[in-house]
C-alpha cells in the first residue's frame, strides 16, 4: 500500500519560518511535489524534487531525502496570504503517472 | 491564455442519474488527470491520460468513466450517479513527461441527492 503524513495543522505568526514535514511509504517513487490550496481554490504547484537535496525557490523551499522517504517543504518569511493547504504529493507507480495527495496541513499565519 | 477550464462549475443531480464533467485545455499538453477531493482525504485520482486514447485507471475508478478522443479535451462521465460521489472534481494537466507541475482547474462542485 501507500502512505502519507503530514501534520494535519500548523500555525505560525507573520514574518516567522515554518517547516511542513512529509513522510511517505510508496511503490515506484519518482519525486515529491508540493502543492497549495487555499480555500475555495484550486491546487497550485509549488515544487518538485526527483533528486535529495534543497530546492529554493523564493520564500518557499522543498527538501527530500529519498533514503529516509521524507521530505519538507519550509517558508519563510511568512505572510498572511500564506495561509493555506500545503500536500505533499509523491509521484508513484509504473512510469511515475500518478501523483499522490495526502490530506495536506493547514498553515494558519497569525498577525 | 485559457489554460484549463472545467464545466460545469456546480452541479446538483439525482442518485442514478448519468452525469458528465468536461475538461478542456488550450495547451496542447500531453497528460491530463482527474481527481476528487473530499475533507479529509485530500486530492484522490480517479483516471489519467497520457494522450489522445490512451486512458488509465488511478486510485478510486469505480463507477467512473473516461474518454480521449482529442488532446484538449478530458470528460468524465459518472454512468449512474451515488450519493458517495458527491464531491469537489479537479481535472490537471500537464506537458512534461514527469507531470510536474500539474496546472489545475477550478473544480466542479457535484452534488448528488
Amino acid at each position: 500500500g501507500q502512505s502519507l503524513e503530514q501534520p494535519s495543522e500548523v500555525t505560525a505568526v507573520e514574518g516567522a519560518i515554518v517547516q511542513i514535514n512529509c513522510t511517505y511509504q510508496t511503490s515506484g517513487f519518482y519525486g515529491l511535489s508540493w502543492y497549495q490550496q487555499h480555500d475555495g481554490g484550486a491546487p497550485t504547484f509549488l515544487s518538485y524534487n526527483a533528486l535529495d537535496g534543497l530546492e529554493e525557490t523564493g520564500r518557499f523551499s522543498s527538501f527530500l531525502s529519498r533514503s529516509d522517504s521524507y521530505g519538507y517543504l519550509l517558508l519563510q518569511e511568512l505572510q498572511m496570504k500564506d495561509s493555506a493547504s500545503y500536500f505533499c504529493a509523491p509521484r508513484v507507480g509504473t512510469g511515475g503517472f500518478k501523483t499522490i495527495f495526502g490530506a495536506g496541513t493547514r498553515l494558519f499565519v497569525k498577525a | 491564455d485559457a489554460g484549463i477550464t472545467q464545466s460545469p462549475r456546480y452541479k446538483i443531480t439525482e442518485t442514478g442519474r448519468q452525469v458528465t464533467l468536461m475538461c478542456h485545455q488550450t495547451w496542447s499538453h500531453s497528460y491530463m488527470f482527474w481527481y476528487r477531493q473530499d475533507l479529509g482525504h485530500g486530492l484522490r485520482l480517479i483516471y489519467y491520460s497520457a494522450a489522445a486514447d490512451i486512458t488509465d485507471k488511478g486510485e478510486v475508478p469505480d463507477g467512473y468513466v473516461v474518454s480521449r478522443s482529442k488532446t484538449e479535451n478530458f470528460p468524465l462521465t459518472l454512468e449512474s450517479a451515488t450519493r458517495s460521489q458527491t464531491s469537489v472534481y479537479f481535472c490537471a494537466s500537464s506537458d512534461r513527461e514527469n507531470n510536474q507541475p500539474q496546472h489545475f482547474g477550478d473544480g466542479t462542485r457535484l452534488s448528488i441527492l
